[in-house]
């Protein structure tokens, strides 16, 4: 069966400091890959997807990039957070249906 | 532009009732439709998708009707039970990505 993981689960950085969040994907090969990002009580926003290794499309510009080294894992990197980039980060894949998985997602939170 | 919203952002239904939960989009150029369910603190977990050429599915205790004719669409939980509460999501689907609407609470009531 098909396993998504995130981590960390959870994350409190300064302003300014550097951000690496990790997803990797379990039982599937070549997935979509995708990175979302929800503030507190509203709905998710998607930053970037992929459909392979090393293409990344991004939707909406901002302070962050992806990067997808391998098949199955996609990673959300910044070299400067901003403290709007606080909120809840979720990675999630599909393979042939339209159907996204996700997983547990990542509370990053910007001081 | 393309949206999808929801009307209520809380529901608070007692225990053994039905809920429905509604949905209202904008871009009728969208393959399928999707509800989702998301407790505190996880991830999204799929509950039921309808295609657009479609009017009706069913599931376990979940319904999803799809009027075309006013881009609305709503999922309805029979029995609701406490378990059922949580922030429900419509989402539309075009070319593999996901638009999400902002979310209904639901909350159940024993």
């Amino acid at each position: 069966s098909q396993t998504i993981h995130q981590w960390p689960a959870t994350l409190v950085q300064p302003v300014g400091s550097p951000l690496s969040l990790e997803c990797t994907v379990e039982g599937t090969s070549n997935p979509n890959l995708y990175w979302y990002r929800q503030a507190a009580g509203r709905g998710l926003q998607l930053l970037f997807y992929s459909v392979g290794i090393g293409q990344i499309s991004s939707e909406v510009p901002q302070n962050l990039s992806a990067s997808r080294p391998q098949d199955r894992q996609f990673i959300l990197s910044s070299k400067k957070l901003l403290l709007s980039d606080s909120g809840f980060y979720l990675c999630a894949w599909s393979g042939t249906s339209v159907e996204q998985f996700f997983g547990p997602g990542t509370r990053l939170t910007v001081l | 532009g393309e949206s999808v919203g929801l009307h209520l952002p809380t529901l608070s239904v007692q225990e053994g009732d039905n809920s429905i939960i509604n949905c209202a989009y904008s871009n009728s150029a969208s393959d399928y439709f999707i509800w989702y369910k998301q407790e505190s603190g996880k991830g999204p977990q799929f509950i039921i998708d309808i295609r657009s050429n479609m009017d009706k599915r069913q599931g376990q205790r979940v319904t999803v009707l799809l009027n075309k004719t006013v881009k609305h669409l709503s999922l309805q939980i029979a029995a609701t039970q406490p378990g059922d509460s949580a922030v429900y999501f419509c989402a539309e689907t075009r070319a593999s990505k996901l638009t999400f609407g902002t979310g209904t609470r639901l909350q159940v009531t024993l």
